[in-house]
């Protein structure tokens, strides 16, 4: 079935870096767009970044822009976001989520998601 | 960026009431836009998505409809399992857009 399985999450003080994965199983993911949507603790949900399926192209949030990079490898089924310079703002679960259409470029809802990874930025 | 704006943030209601939850967009967003349900400590489940389409194994009772700036979710008959947090989301265009969640409560 298809799965999608998030690491690398964890305490971090602020100002550091830290690198998540998610790995996909279950799909042919090379053909999927891929997103990173984070929740902070209470809150609603914060569309963060998203890579086209053949990673041609990236867009980010405001909020994450010149910090977060999204990443795939194609040979490896996974996505990655590495996150620098970060802020206890930052602090949310991080989610990643496939486009639900193949080869989608644009207007494509989230299908399926994965269950989250925590990160927490405090000194 | 299109702003998501979603009414009420908070619905108290009890078993078989029928539930409508409404969902606005700053601008024209056509029909592109999915509604997701989100139980505490678990990821969102795609309910609807181009406004009104039923995603594959979720009840008929869920319903989506709206174009444009304005849509509803309609739960036609409340079931203990549909208590949890609803959210639309639009992806007209980057940045993608949450609302910011109507919380369905036991009344």
């Amino acid at each position: 079935q298809v799965q999608l399985e998030e690491s690398g999450g964890g305490v971090v003080q602020p100002g550091r870096s830290l690198r998540l994965s998610c790995a996909a199983s279950g799909f042919t993911f090379s053909s999927y767009g891929m997103h990173w949507v984070r929740q902070a603790p209470g809150k609603g949900l914060e569309w963060v970044a998203v890579i086209w399926y053949d990673g041609s192209n990236k867009y980010y949030a405001d909020s994450v822009k010149g910090r977060f990079t999204i990443s795939r490898d194609n040979s490896k089924n996974t996505l990655y976001l590495q996150m620098n310079s970060l802020r206890a703002e930052d602090t949310a679960v991080y989610y990643c989520a496939r486009d639900a259409v193949v080869y989608a470029t644009s207007h494509n809802w989230f299908d399926p998601w994965g269950q989250g990874t925590l990160v927490t930025v405090s000194s | 960026d299109i702003q998501m704006t979603q009414s009420p943030s908070t619905l108290s209601a009890s078993v078989g009431d029928r539930v409508t939850i409404t969902c606005r967009a700053s601008q024209s967003i056509s029909s592109w836009l999915a509604w997701y349900q989100q139980k505490k400590g678990k990821a969102p489940k795609l309910l609807i998505y181009d406004a009104s389409s039923l995603e594959s194994g979720v009840p008929s009772r869920f319903s989506g409809s709206g174009s444009g700036t304005e849509f509803t979710l309609t739960i036609s008959s409340l079931q203990p399992d549909d208590f949890a947090t609803y959210y639309c989301q639009q992806y007209n265009s980057y940045p993608v857009t949450f609302g910011q969640g109507t919380k369905v409560e036991i009344k």
